[in-house]
C-alpha cells in the first residue's frame, strides 16, 4: 500500500531533550512537509523539502532541524530550543511543491513532561 | 504570511440538515484551493481541489464552489449524517509557496 508513515504515535519527552519524529513516504514525491497543529491553531508549517539534500524553514522553524537524506524519508528532530514542544505535529508529502494536493501521515503527539 | 480564514470555527446540525461554511483566501497569486476533511484519530483527508473560478466539485453528498475574483470558496453538505462529523481544512495553494491552511470548520452532527 501507499502512503505516509509516522512514528511513533505518541511521544514522551524529558523537558531539555531532544526528540526526533521519523516520517517515511513510498508515494515517490518530491516534496515532504512538516506542520505543526495546537489547540484552535491551523496547521503551521515548520519544514518543507522540495528535493533531497535541501529544505527550507516555513512559518515556525525555531528549535527545530530537519534532514532529507533520501528521497522516502524526512525526520524532524524537536530541540531543547524549543520552547513550547508540546503538540500534534504532521508530516505530508506532495508529487510537488506547487501547491498541489498534500497528502498526510497520521501524526505524532509529542508531550513534553 | 496569507491569511485565509474560515468560519465558523464551529457549527453544531441537526442529522438530516444541510449546512455550508466558507473559506476566503487572497485573490492574487491563486493556483488551488484545497479543502480536507480530517475526522478525529485519522490524518486529513483530500476532498476537493479547485482550480478555475466558477469550479464546483461534487462527491457524493458534499459538493464546493470557487470564486477566485473574490476569493472565497463554499463547501455544502447536504443531508448530513453523523459520519460527516470532522474538521474541514480549507487550503490556499499559491503556486511555488506550498499550501496555507486555514484554522478549520469543526462540525458536530447531531443525531
Amino acid at each position: 500500500d501507499g502512503g505516509i508513515t509516522q512514528s511513533p504515535k505518541y511521544l514522551f519527552r524529558k523537558e531539555g531533550q531532544n526528540v526526533t519524529l521519523s516520517c517515511e513516504q513510498n508515494l515517490n514525491h518530491d516534496a515532504m512537509y512538516w506542520y505543526r497543529q495546537d489547540p484552535g491553531q491551523g496547521l503551521r508549517l515548520i519544514y518543507y523539502s522540495q528535493i533531497v539534500n535541501d529544505f527550507q524553514k516555513g512559518d515556525i522553524a525555531e528549535g527545530y532541524s530537519v534532514s532529507r537524506e533520501k528521497k522516502e524519508s524526512f525526520p524532524l528532530t524537536v530541540t531543547s530550543a524549543q520552547k513550547n514542544p508540546t503538540a500534534f505535529y504532521l508530516c505530508a508529502s506532495s508529487i510537488g511543491h506547487s501547491g498541489g494536493t498534500q497528502y498526510f501521515g497520521p501524526g505524532t503527539r509529542l508531550t513534553v513532561l | 504570511i496569507l491569511n485565509v480564514e474560515q468560519s465558523p470555527q464551529s457549527l453544531h446540525v441537526q442529522e438530516g440538515d444541510s449546512t455550508n461554511f466558507t473559506c476566503s483566501f487572497p485573490s492574487s497569486n491563486f493556483y488551488a484551493l484545497h479543502w480536507y476533511r480530517w475526522e478525529t484519530a485519522k490524518s486529513p483527508e483530500a476532498l476537493f481541489v479547485m482550480t478555475l473560478n466558477g469550479d464546483e466539485k461534487k462527491k457524493g453528498r458534499i459538493s464546493a464552489t470557487l470564486n477566485t475574483k473574490e476569493g472565497y470558496s463554499y463547501l455544502y453538505i447536504k443531508g448530513s449524517q453523523p459520519e460527516d462529523s470532522a474538521t474541514y481544512l480549507c487550503a490556499f495553494g499559491g503556486g511555488a509557496d506550498g499550501l496555507t491552511f486555514g484554522k478549520g470548520t469543526h462540525l458536530i452532527i447531531q443525531p
